[in-house]
């Protein structure tokens, strides 16, 4: 089944313990992206990648980090959560064929707590 | 400033009506339009994508016109039932698709 696979799908941490929200695709999609959705504020991008070793930021990266080192993980890092940082993270990925790119397709949904 | 807005947070409606959503942008240039159904707790669920040279496209019970003069989509779902009932977000890929802006999203209520 073709699918975007997060984990973990909870967590509740404190501030300044460094963690990892982990994202992987099957469909063997080039480009891969992580949002995060805030009540009244939606979807926003935190970073995107283009492809492996190709990532850049979004409309609000601040105090997040990403790598691409596999074409289908691309991992979210929070090196210092501060309580700002609590929220509903979601990873996407999508194809690019015949020179633009097709619809995206998400994963279920990290709900973090930062406290 | 650059902004997305979809008309009202929600929008109720009788089943079987047509239900109409809008999405207005303003001073992007979207490469692609793209619409999302997202149920509470879960990932967005992709519907419909047109692109900047479509005029319309349709699936199924569903159209999206895109004016790119007007800056403005719109999303109609026709004949809606109560399964309907979600939020509909509305998405704009610029920068040849690299970056997607998303709408605050639309809640419809579809009553039986």
């Amino acid at each position: 089944e073709a699918q975007v696979t997060q984990n973990p799908r909870y967590l509740i941490t404190v501030t300044g313990k460094k963690l990892t929200v982990t994202c992987s695709q099957n469909m063997n999609h080039e480009y891969m992206s992580w949002y995060r959705q805030d009540p009244g504020l939606g979807l926003r991008q935190i970073y995107y990648s283009m492809n492996v070793e190709v990532t850049d930021k979004g409309d609000v990266p601040e105090g997040y980090k990403v790598s691409r080192k596999e074409k289908r993980n691309f991992p979210l890092i929070l090196e210092s959560p501060s309580p700002n940082q609590t929220s509903l993270y979601f990873c996407a990925s999508r194809s690019f064929t015949s020179g633009s790119y097709n619809e995206q397709f998400f994963g279920p949904g990290t709900r973090l707590t930062v406290l | 400033s650059q902004k997305i807005e979809q008309n009202s947070e929600a929008l109720n409606i009788q089943e079987g009506k047509t239900a109409t959503l809008t999405c207005n942008y303003t001073n992007y240039s979207p490469a692609y339009l793209q619409w999302y159904r997202q149920d509470p707790g879960r990932g967005p669920v992709f519907l419909l994508l047109i692109r900047e040279n479509e005029k319309e496209k349709r699936k199924e019970r569903l159209k999206v016109t895109f004016d790119t003069t007007l800056k403005q989509s719109l999303f109609h779902i026709t004949a809606s039932q109560p399964a309907d009932s979600a939020t509909y977000l509305c998405a704009l890929d610029v920068k040849r698709g690299f970056k997607t802006i998303f709408g605050a999203g639309t809640r419809l209520f579809v009553k039986a």
